[in-house]
């Protein structure tokens, strides 16, 4: 099992409310990371946990808010987001070091705040 | 901060190779360059990496300078399924994790 599943695969919010994304991988990876991607653009990143930890926070707002509750699954809590946070968001994973090895990316989540 | 450039397109005719550079002029000793590209914004699908040598696998070839400043993707007999946004990456690993820094992207157009 190579994939990273990623749910819901389209969301509309509204300012005020509070929604998750959600990621999900059985590859045994213990690095997962947050991108998101703006139209026309290359993927930004935002997080990266490594074994259950957060290692790196990209300057995000705290209107998102990361959470790894195990080695196979990755939230991103959404709260209160504006509109220009709409974007797709992309979820991967990886062997943490040393391993050479490379990322893989789920399908992400077209997510559009109104 | 991006580490890589890339031109913004390119058109390939169809059954012909497909050349995509990339410049990574400052790139370390430890970190790898990767290629990934990304069909109508679905997810990004890796497909090649290498350190200093020359790699391949069944989807491509990599070429990489000898002085590792920059390196060539090249897709042998481009189709027209290989049009897509592809991406040069530079890898850098970090105490227990990797940071993947994507350049901007070449479009590349396979036409008939």
């Amino acid at each position: 099992d190579t994939e990273v599943t990623q749910t819901p695969k389209h969301l509309v919010m509204g300012m005020t409310n509070k929604k998750s994304l959600k990621c999900e991988q059985h590859m045994g990876h213990r690095a997962m990371y947050w991108y998101k991607q703006k139209a026309k653009k290359p993927p930004e990143l935002m997080f990266v946990y490594s074994y259950e930890k957060l290692s790196i926070n990209e300057s995000v707002p705290s209107r998102f808010s990361p959470e790894c509750p195990n080695s196979s699954l990755l939230n991103l809590h959404l709260h209160a987001l504006q509109p220009e946070d709409s974007a797709l968001y992309l979820c991967a994973s990886s062997q943490a070091l040393p391993l050479n090895t490379e990322a893989f990316f789920g399908q992400g989540t077209r997510l559009t705040v109104v | 901060d991006a580490k890589t450039t890339q031109p913004t397109s390119m058109d390939c005719a169809e059954g012909r190779a497909a050349n995509l550079p990339c410049n990574h002029s400052t790139i370390s000793g430890n970190e790898y360059v990767y290629w990934y590209r990304q069909i109508h914004s679905q997810g990004p699908q890796y497909i090649i990496h290498g350190l200093k040598n020359n790699e391949t696998n069944e989807m491509a070839s990599l070429i990489i300078t000898e002085d590792r400043k920059s390196s060539t993707l090249i897709l042998p007999h481009a189709t027209l399924r290989d049009t897509a946004v592809y991406y040069c990456i530079v890898r850098v690993p970090l105490y227990n994790f990797n940071k993947f820094y994507f350049g901007s992207g070449t479009k590349l157009n396979v036409k008939p």
